[in-house]
């Protein structure tokens, strides 16, 4: 079955400094690979999906992804935080084991910042 | 282009009781997703739709159950209230039903179980 691990429940940044949220899966072939953010009291936002081709990739509000498949590996970065980026942040894995559709979320890493 | 709306935006039950969440997909989306979030947890999976049929389903027991309408709107019923049921509903909808299908979430239902 596949996992998503989320090692970090929280993380605290100073405002302007650099993130990388780290992401760890477990599935039989390449996975979807997605990362969500939400704000306090809000449903979830896609920020960036990786299918296939170009291992890095960019999303939005400036947050990049790298897919490392000798890692299992799908960690999120962004060069500057802003304070606004405050949030939890979610890596979710989809794929189809089996012929049916089962998502699967991290439990989440709740990003602090600091002014 | 509307987004993906749900109602209530807050519900009080008691044990044993049952609850209808409703979900209003994005435009043109045929498949919907619900998801249980307890507080400090990722979203589980409890089963989608696609074209009106339930198209996968995670590890939630019978009692909870689902539609979805022509217009592509859902509901999610849940059946004998637990304490346990006590979580933010989300419901999400996307183009496709696939794997790899990017999906839009509502705002959710939160929803409590005296």
């Amino acid at each position: 079955a596949q996992s998503v691990t989320q090692p970090d429940i929280h993380i605290t940044v100073s405002e302007g400094a650099s993130l990388e949220l780290r992401c760890n899966y477990s599935y039989g072939a390449t996975p979807y690979l997605f990362w969500y953010v939400q704000s306090p009291g809000q449903g979830l936002q896609l920020l960036l999906k990786y299918f296939s081709g170009d291992t890095l990739v960019q999303g939005i509000k400036g947050f990049e992804a790298e897919f490392k498949r000798s890692q299992s590996s799908f960690n999120l970065r962004k060069p500057s935080v802003h304070w606004s980026d405050a949030a939890e942040y979610f890596c979710a894995v989809g794929a189809h084991p089996g012929g049916s559709y089962i998502p699967t979320f991290g439990r989440g890493t709740s990003l602090i910042v600091h002014p | 282009e509307t987004g993906v709306t749900q109602s209530p935006t807050h519900l009080i039950k008691t044990r044993g009781q049952q609850v209808t969440l409703r979900c209003s997909s994005q435009s043109g989306h045929n498949t919907v997703s619900w998801y249980q979030q307890a507080l400090g947890q990722g979203p589980q999976f409890i089963f989608q739709y696609y074209r009106e049929e339930e198209n996968g389903r995670g590890n939630f027991p019978p009692r909870f159950s689902g539609l979805q309408f022509p217009n592509y709107s859902s509901e999610l019923n849940v059946n004998a209230l637990e304490l346990d049921d006590s979580a933010l509903y989300l419901c999400a909808s996307s183009l496709v039903s696939s794997g790899g299908a990017a999906q839009y979430f509502g705002p959710g239902t939160r929803l409590t179980v005296l």
